[in-house]
């Protein structure tokens, strides 16, 4: 399997302020015939679903705010959240889709200073 | 946009086969050609894809729990289930199904990511 490892596991940002997660895979999750990166990132608030963010390492899902950004390519992923708001306090996941046994970070929590 | 609802015990034995239903609501699961996933978190931990399935019945198993696992698709009743046997306490979690997106690459549909997610359902496994 590929093992996706994200950090820090948790952090804590003042409102208005960046907050930066990382998540790094064992292996490229980059595909070389369409040079596509195959990761995803989630938010999961307290008591609701995972919601889907970003697919293709920096594809906005529909709807998702501008200040979420994904960005990085082959095994070193960033989301950045340009200027945290109350309602961004949720744990956030990647996820690879690149093999056929699909796996998750274990997650970074985000939390207001 | 589909709901998704998972339905089952909120407690079983060690040892007892645990089965899980997902109602699919807002979308057709035998028209939209998707796949649809199982994913769960044991307590404290991180997420683990179990399984999925296609509409027309077409799986992918975890490694790790394949000799365990069905997943089965019952189109008539729009809803797609999970069995797991031989349950441990090591199966506590709550327990995720999802519409699982395909990207057509080459051919084949390559499942992806997951979008939208269920509730969740807590399972406990104890005595």
């Amino acid at each position: 399997d590929i093992v996706m490892t994200q950090s820090p596991d948790s952090l804590a940002v003042s409102l208005g302020e960046r907050a930066t997660i990382n998540c790094n895979s064992s292996q490229s999750v980059l595909y070389s015939s369409n040079k596509k990166n195959y990761l995803a990132w989630y938010q999961q608030k307290p008591g609701q679903p995972l919601n889907l963010l970003i697919y293709w390492a920096s594809t906005r899902k529909s709807g998702v705010p501008d200040r979420f950004r994904g960005s990085g390519s082959g095994a070193d992923f960033t989301l950045t959240i340009s200027s945290l708001q109350a309602e961004d306090v949720a744990v956030y996941y990647c996820q690879q889709y690149y093999s056929n046994s699909w796996t998750f970070g274990q997650g970074t929590k985000v939390e207001i200073k | 946009h589909p709901q998704l609802q998972e339905s089952g015990p909120g407690l079983v034995k060690p040892s007892e086969t645990l089965s899980l239903t997902c109602i699919v609501s807002g979308d057709s699961i035998s028209s939209s050609g998707y796949y649809w996933g199982w994913i769960r978190q044991a307590p404290g931990k991180g997420l683990e894809w179990i399984g999925s399935i296609s509409y027309s019945g077409s799986t992918y198993y975890s490694p790790s729990l394949k000799s365990r696992i069905t997943i089965s698709v019952d189109t008539s009743k729009n809803q797609f289930s999970l069995t797991l046997n031989s349950l441990t306490a090591a199966d506590t979690a709550v327990y995720y199904c999802a519409r699982h997106h395909y990207y057509f690459w080459s051919g084949y549909q390559n499942p992806v990511w997951f979008d939208p997610w269920g509730q969740g359902t807590l399972v406990t496994v104890s005595p």
